[in-house]
């Protein structure tokens, strides 16, 4: 079935660092949407795309659709504490608008 | 909006009892999902309903799991008999159509 992988699964970077993770498929997707999860919480949803070649920004994030449908990036860019967290990429299910899968997630650690 | 609610948050219960997870809804969404997480298969879907009418179980482990949606605002999932390898994080999500998902704070169930 369909799935999606992301990487890196995770990330130990310093405060002020740019961030970068991206997601693929073996299959097309026709939205992308990246959502966070902090430490305790449920995810909750960052960036929705919906073209191929879309960029979309959010503040300090970027994310883009990439061209072949197949992959998406996720960029946050100088990182502070509360970036902390695990961010996933998911996806509509192909001709199942209704239900979406996610990535395994990229936690996100930030060193003091 | 008070947002997904979801109760209890925190289930510590001891294997071959029955386990009720509670969750209610963002009135007026008319799609609930229940997700569980663990760090092996990260965050599964289990079943989601639109218009209290149960869509997709095919993410059910096995008969030990059932979930029901009496009423627009209310849903519940079952584990009887529970078992240790039940023990995750379970969420509950709501939305007015399948991407942007409002995901409740999680029942955090540990079976001993």
């Amino acid at each position: 079935g369909q799935q999606l992988n992301q990487s890196p699964q995770s990330m130990f970077i310093q405060e002020g660092e740019d961030v970068s993770m991206n997601c693929t498929s073996s299959s097309i997707f026709n939205t992308w949407l990246w959502y966070k999860q902090d430490p305790g919480e449920g995810p909750v949803l960052l960036i929705a795309l919906y073209k191929a070649g879309e960029l979309t920004s959010n503040g300090r994030l970027t994310a883009q659709f990439g061209i072949t449908r197949k992959d998406s990036f996720l960029n946050i860019s100088a990182s502070i504490p509360s970036d902390v967290g695990i961010y996933f990429c998911a996806g509509p299910i192909f001709n199942r608008d209704d239900k979406i899968i996610f990535g395994k997630g990229t936690r996100l650690h930030i060193l003091p | 909006d008070a947002g997904v609610i979801q109760s209890p948050r925190h289930e510590v219960t001891e294997m071959g009892q029955e386990v009720t997870l509670r969750c209610k809804p963002i009135s007026g969404h008319d799609y609930l999902f229940w997700y569980r997480q663990t760090m092996m298969r990260g965050l599964e879907l289990l079943i989601y309903f639109n218009n209290n009418v149960p869509i997709d179980d095919s993410g059910m482990p096995e008969d030990r799991f059932s979930a029901k949606m009496p009423n627009a605002s209310f849903s519940t999932l079952k584990i009887q008999p529970s078992e240790p390898r039940d023990s995750a994080v379970y969420f509950c999500a709501s939305s007015s159509g399948p991407e942007t998902q409002y995901f409740g704070p999680g029942t955090r169930l540990l079976v001993l």
